[in-house]
C-alpha cells in the first residue's frame, strides 16, 4: 500500500533559525496536505498543494510540491516559540489521505 | 460552527469493559474519519464514512473494533472487549468532499485500559 516517509522525527532549533521537514511518497499523489499538531491538540489543516511544482507561501511558512508529485517540503523561516509542535503531511494517492510520521519541532527561546 | 465535536474527551476503564467513542461532524459535511494516534505508531486511519456508508475499514485492528454511523450528524467507534494495547488517542475528522479536501479534526478521545 502507500506509505509516506517524513524527516526529521525530530528537530530541535534555537528560536530564529530556519527549519525543514521532507514528506516522501512510494507513490504519485493528486495532492499533498500538510497539518499542524500543537502539544496536547489536534491536527490542523494548514496548506494544499496540488500541482507539480507548486510552491505556497504562508508568511514564514513556505510548501513545496516536487516535480513528480512524490515528494514535498515545509520551510519555516526564523522560528519562533509559536512553532512548536509536530507537522504532518498527507499524501492523496486518489482516494484516501496517508499521513507521515510527522516531524516534531521544538524551538529554545 | 461548532467543529467537530467528540466525546468522550477522556476515558479509563478496565481491560475487558466495552468503550464507545463519538463524533458529531460538521454538518454539512458528507465524509467523516476515525484515526488513532500513538507514539510508536503515529496517525492511523481506522475507517472511514462516506454519505454514511463506511468505505474503507481495512484500518480496523480486529474484530474487538466496530464502527457505526446512523445518520450524516453522528457516528460511534466501539470497542469490545477492550484491550491495554488499546490506549491511544483516537480523532474523528469530517470533510466536505471525497476525496478528501481539508479534514477538520476534533479534539480527540483519550483512551487509557488498565
Amino acid at each position: 500500500g502507500q506509505q509516506v516517509m517524513q524527516i526529521p522525527q525530530y528537530q530541535h532549533v534555537q528560536e530564529g533559525e530556519d527549519f525543514t521537514t521532507y514528506c516522501n511518497s512510494s507513490t504519485t499523489l493528486s495532492n499533498i496536505q500538510w497539518y499542524k499538531q500543537r502539544p496536547g491538540g489536534h491536527p490542523v489543516f494548514l496548506i494544499q498543494l496540488v500541482k507539480s511544482g507548486e510552491v505556497k507561501k504562508q508568511k514564514r511558512l513556505t510548501f513545496q510540491f516536487g516535480e513528480a508529485k512524490k515528494n514535498s517540503s515545509l520551510h519555516i523561516t526564523a522560528t519562533q516559540t509559536t512553532d512548536v509542535g509536530t507537522y504532518f503531511c498527507a499524501g492523496d494517492a486518489g482516494n484516501m489521505l496517508t499521513f507521515g510520521g510527522g516531524t516534531r519541532l521544538m524551538v529554545k527561546p | 460552527d461548532a467543529g467537530v465535536i467528540q466525546s468522550p474527551r477522556h476515558e479509563v476503564t478496565e481491560m475487558g469493559q466495552e468503550v464507545t467513542l463519538r463524533c458529531k461532524p460538521i454538518s454539512g459535511h458528507n465524509s467523516l474519519f476515525w484515526y488513532r494516534q500513538t507514539m510508536m505508531r503515529g496517525l492511523e486511519l481506522l475507517i472511514y464514512f462516506n454519505n454514511n456508508v463506511p468505505i474503507d475499514d481495512s484500518g480496523m485492528p480486529e474484530d474487538r473494533f466496530s464502527a457505526k454511523m446512523p445518520n450524516a450528524s453522528f457516528s460511534t467507534l466501539k470497542i469490545q472487549p477492550s484491550e491495554p494495547r488499546d490506549s491511544a488517542v483516537y480523532f474523528c475528522a469530517s470533510s466536505l468532499m471525497r476525496p478528501p479536501g481539508e479534514l477538520f479534526f476534533g479534539e480527540g478521545s483519550r483512551l487509557t485500559v488498565l
